[in-house]
């Protein structure tokens, strides 16, 4: 069975500055994706940032980057030069193959505060 | 571009009554489910549909039914709500998996209180 693991319930960071959510997980599968989420306040869930357990090189987009490391079961969320509007719930979640589509297992979450 | 759309927004209704959420997706995306999201549990998968007509169970299926006869429409009923079933739900959906990169797209979620 699958598990993903995020033991940071809160952050805090100041604006400008990088934070890494933490991520890890378990699985016996050895293809597996690994997805980010963020929450703002007003509830919707926006999709981040995605790595596939084959994929050569650590996912990026924009401010966003994977620290993916396969060894530990670890997929980080590293935000760089943080703003205001970042402040939010952060969720890390493992694809599960449902017949020929899948669905998301996730974290509970860290909250993520900047501060000016 | 409305993209997945879900209502109520929000819902109050007391223990024992009916209550159906609804969720619409206009991309026409093979892939639909329901979420719930509870303080300290994450989302937690309920039921998901591969195609109109085929429907089966996540990880918390009691007490929920769910139809599927149009492939833009998965409605989520509570038969006999309890207080437990008080949550945040939400609705989601994806691409038939040909490529399992692609992310799966969230409603704005219905906030459900039962008293």
């Amino acid at each position: 069975a699958q598990k993903i693991t995020q033991t940071q319930p809160g952050m805090f960071v100041q604006e400008k500055e990088a934070v890494t959510l933490d991520c890890t997980y378990d699985t016996s599968d050895p293809s597996y994706g690994l997805f980010w989420y963020k929450q703002p306040s007003s509830g919707e869930m926006i999709f981040l940032i995605y790595q596939g357990s084959y994929d050569q090189q650590n996912a990026t987009e924009g401010r966003y980057s994977l620290n993916f490391q396969k060894a530990r079961k670890s997929a980080n969320l590293v935000i760089s030069a943080s703003q205001l509007g970042d402040s939010a719930m952060y969720f890390c979640a493992m694809r599960e193959i449902k017949g020929s589509g899948y669905a998301l297992n996730f974290g509970k979450g860290t909250s993520l505060l900047v501060t000016p | 571009d409305a993209g997945i759309t879900q209502s109520p927004r929000y819902k109050i209704t007391e223990t024992g009554r009916q209550v159906t959420l609804m969720c619409h997706q206009t991309w026409s995306h093979s892939y639909m489910f329901w979420y719930r999201q509870d303080l300290g549990h994450g989302l937690r998968l309920i039921y998901y549909s591969a195609a109109a007509d085929i429907t089966d169970k996540g990880e918390v299926p009691d007490g929920y039914v769910v139809s599927r006869s149009k492939t833009e429409n998965f409605p989520l009923t509570l038969e006999s709500a309890t207080r437990s079933q008080t949550s945040v739900y939400f609705c989601a959906s994806s691409e038939w998996g040909t490529s399992q990169n692609q992310p799966q797209h969230f409603g704005d979620g219905t906030r459900l209180s039962i008293l």
